[in-house]
């Protein structure tokens, strides 16, 4: 079992939706990430957030984390061709204990 | 800046072989950590080094080994391959400790074992 559960695992729309990725654990985190991974690269960091109820906005992307600092929301607005990728979530523990989500493969149609 | 640099980018090998990953991290971090990616698995910690120290190790057996250079270049070996050790391995440098302020990724070596 994950310690980050992410969902939905695969998630394919058309241009122009909007969509939301889920980040969920049971665990307290002192931060999270979120991470884009394109086919053939390494994850590229897009977002850290640190505090209960924070909400970043990256352009079409808004990050949320839960009051509790157990979970976090991905929101994209509007999506493009180019959002395509494996979104990954990724949370740091006290003690040095970092984890990553169990990704969610997001492909958007033309 | 330079970003993490990872060779080779592709590796195809024997069962039972040994293989040696190089990365090359983000010129003044000296925090590198390894992660194996599988389509099943996901990211998975394999270890983490701190000027020249493993700091954390993840679940992984013995056959799987790390180091880190003075410059904090950093390697990571494989012994006698297995075909489960296909995998995308990926190298992430950060400032400090295991990704806390953020992870740089490299592009991953792709190691396919037969």
């Amino acid at each position: 079992t994950q310690l980050l559960e992410q969902s939905p695992q695969f998630l394919s729309i058309q241009e122009g939706e909007n969509l939301t990725v889920y980040c969920n654990s049971s665990s307290v985190f002192s931060s999270l990430q979120w991470y884009r991974q394109e086919p053939g690269e390494g994850p590229v960091l897009l977002v850290t957030v640190v505090t209960g109820g924070e909400v970043k906005k990256l352009k079409r992307l808004t990050f949320q984390f839960g009051d509790a600092r157990k979970d976090s929301s991905l929101h994209i607005t509007a999506a493009q061709t180019g959002d395509t990728g494996l979104y990954l979530c990724a949370g740091a523990r006290t003690g040095n204990q970092f984890y990553f989500g169990t990704g969610t493969s997001l492909t958007v149609i033309p | 800046k330079a970003g993490v640099t990872q060779t080779p980018r592709y590796l195809i090998k024997t069962r039972g072989q040994q293989v040696t990953l190089s990365c090359s991290p983000i010129s003044g971090h000296r925090s590198v950590s390894w992660y194996q990616q599988t389509p099943g698995q996901g990211l998975q910690f394999l270890f983490e080094y701190f000027s020249e120290t493993q700091r954390n190790k993840g679940n992984f057996p013995g056959r799987f080994s790390g180091r880190q250079f003075s410059n904090s270049r950093s390697e990571m070996n494989v012994s006698t391959l297995e075909l489960g050790d296909s995998a995308l391995y990926l190298c992430a440098s950060s400032p400090g400790g295991r990704g806390a302020y953020g992870y740089t990724f490299g592009s991953g070596t792709r190691l396919t074992v037969v």
